[in-house]
């Protein structure tokens, strides 16, 4: 396992189209969060899984956007009807308890950019 | 609502000089604080992280000191080097269960060699 891994890198889309982001975190972590990251700005909480359970959302978190960790494992963020005010940089990270020795480990990111 | 923040947006120094990055933060519940580096483009990377029953925390060339009664945290890089450019932030979790990391805005270290 050599960490976290996110998919698309890049997603070009039109204002009103839908989109989905893949992360696949740690094998061995239990939970799972999701940032976005506009330029120049540090990472800013959007959602929260522990296993499969969805614990916590940030008011950032629209209801155009959904999150889902099925099975515990991987996990997707779905935009709909994109706006341009979503292009950023969507941040998936995964630790293993609250408090874990080398904090949590970020993937490299999906960048988001609406036309 | 209350979040981390830095005290500089960048910061110059030459190779080899030792760099100090500081952050200020406002919640006094923090019980963990962690120091990521951001290269463009890519995710933030673990730096060094200290609990608040600490003062301070060493690293192989970064020492992280935590200041409860100003509510001051600092990164202090040893020997500055051109790789060490990137991005810092310092980053934060509140005592309550189930919450998550809260960034600051970022410093933005440029080395010269």
């Amino acid at each position: 396992d050599t960490g976290v891994s996110q998919d698309p890198r890049h997603k070009i889309t039109k204002r009103g189209q839908n989109v989905t982001f893949r992360c696949d975190p740690i094998s061995e972590h239990n939970r799972l969060y999701w940032y976005r990251q506009t330029l120049g700005q540090g990472p800013e909480f959007l959602t929260y899984f522990q296993n499969e359970a969805q614990l916590e959302k940030s008011r950032l978190l629209s209801d155009r956007f959904s999150a889902e960790r099925p099975k515990g494992s991987f996990s997707t963020l779905e935009i709909q009807r994109t706006e341009q005010g979503d292009s950023a940089m969507y941040l998936c990270a995964s630790s293993l308890g609250r408090l874990n020795t080398y904090g949590y480990t970020f993937g490299s990111g999906t960048r988001l950019t609406v036309v | 609502g209350e979040s981390v923040g830095l005290h500089l947006p960048t910061l110059s120094v030459q190779e080899g000089d030792n760099s100090i990055i500081n952050c200020a933060y406002s919640n006094s519940a923090s019980d963990y604080f962690i120091w990521y580096k951001q290269e463009s483009g890519k995710g933030p990377q673990f730096i060094i992280d200290i609990r608040s029953n600490m003062d301070k925390r060493q690293g192989q060339r970064v020492t992280v000191l935590l200041n409860k009664t100003v509510k001051h945290l600092s990164l202090q890089i040893a020997a500055t080097q051109p790789g060490d450019s990137a991005v810092y932030f310092c980053a934060e979790i509140p005592r309550q269960a189930g919450t998550a990391l809260i960034f600051g805005k970022g410093t933005t270290l440029s080395v010269s060699s």
